[in-house]
Order: structure tokens, then sequence, then C-alpha cells
């Protein structure tokens, strides 16, 4: 079993709609949480961090951790083309060893 | 302000060839990790370096890889007698060692093709 689950997509949702990305975890022990965005044959940039439970708001994107059941989530609100990338989930026990998912490929249509 | 540079952006190896990766931190980071990112996978963890020490190593193969981080210049990921599986995305990223929010910073990527 991975240490970090991710549905690879692709999603396709058009222009303006609320985009629900989502991972699952299998080690209790992870505490800090993130969201990295990779453009095509570009690096991850973070967009998210998230420290245990708890729900982080940073413009159109909301991220969500439910340790009780091992779930994260990043919602975006009114999404854009430019919004069209995949997404990464990441995780870390407050270490510096990241386990990364496979990330899921996002499509907006405009 | 200058990112996490990594140089080249793509290189081309025949099998049994050697692949040099450079990776330049942030300005002020210490810390640099290097990871491997195959098609529709995950980013993989491949080793952690401090300057001058390699900190964890783990997720790099025993055989033909290596990595250095020395005092001065770039880290070095080093690849010998490359085989067609090494042909991968190289992602360097660099952050500043402080604390359990310490973020990384991710380079641009090599993009090494092994014929």
């Amino acid at each position: 079993q991975k240490e970090v689950e991710q549905d690879p997509g692709p999603l396709s949702v058009p222009e303006g709609a609320i985009v629900s990305l989502n991972c699952t975890y299998s080690n209790s022990a992870f505490q800090y949480f993130m969201w990295y965005r990779q453009y095509s044959r570009k690096g991850p940039e973070l967009l998210m961090y998230t420290y245990s439970s708890g729900n982080k708001e940073d413009g159109r994107f909301t991220a969500q951790v439910d340790k009780s059941s091992k779930y994260i989530s990043l919602f975006i609100r009114d999404s854009q083309p430019s919004d069209s990338a995949t997404y990464l989930c990441a995780t870390h026990t407050g270490g510096f060893k990241t386990i990364f998912g496979a990330g899921t490929r996002l499509f907006v249509k405009a | 302000n200058a990112g996490v540079m990594q140089n080249p952006r793509h290189l081309v190896r025949r099998r049994g060839q050697e692949a040099r990766l450079r990776c330049s931190p942030m300005k002020g980071h210490s810390h640099v990790y290097w990871y491997r990112q195959l098609p529709e996978e995950g980013l993989k963890f491949m080793v952690y370096l401090q300057k001058e020490n390699i900190i964890d190593e783990s997720g790099m193969p025993k055989e033909r890889f290596s990595a250095e981080f020395p005092k001065e210049g770039p880290s070095i990921l080093r690849i010998q007698q490359v085989v067609r599986g090494d042909s991968a995305a190289y992602f360097c990223a660099s952050s500043s060692g402080h604390g359990n929010t310490d973020t990384q910073y991710f380079g641009p990527g090599t993009r090494l093709t092994v014929l």
C-alpha cells in the first residue's frame, strides 16, 4: 500500500466550476500536509501548507485535512483555464522526508 | 531573487555514459533534496544533503547513483553507466532548514533521456 494515494485523473471541468481534489494517507504520524501545483514541463510550486486537522483558505483555494479519516482535500472555487495543471498532495511527519501523491491532472475548459 | 536553478534542462545520454545533473539552491538555503519523477508517478525522494554532508540517501539506488553538495558550488547528482530505466525528470528542491514548517522550493527539473 502506498503511503499517499491520489487519483491520477484526468479531471475535466468547465470554467467556473468548483474543483475537489483528494488524497488519502496511511501513516497517522503525518502532521504536515501540502498541496503543490505543477504545470507541464515545470517544477512543482507550493500552493498550500497546513498542520494537523482543519481548514485553510487562500483566495480561491481551500485546503482541508481530516486526520480521523486520513483524508486531505483541495478545493478550487471559480476555476480558471490557468488552473489546468497537475496537483500533487504531499505530507511529512515534521522532518524533511516528504511523501508525494502521484498527482491529479486537472483540465479547466474555457 | 533567483529561485532554484537546475542545469541542464534536458540531457540525452547513451546507455553506459555518465549523467551529471546540477542544482543551485535558492539564496540563503543550505539544504538540498533530489527527487525523481517518472511519467504518471509522483515525486520519489532520492537524497537529502546539507553543505558537505549527505543526511539521508535512503531513496537513492545504491549502485551507479551518487550525490554531493560541496562547500562551494552547486549540488551534483551523478548517474554512472546510465540505463534506459534512468530516463525521468529529476527535480531538485532547496530549503532553509528552519523548523518543522520548512518549505521546499523546487527547480524546473532536468529531463534525462537515455537512448
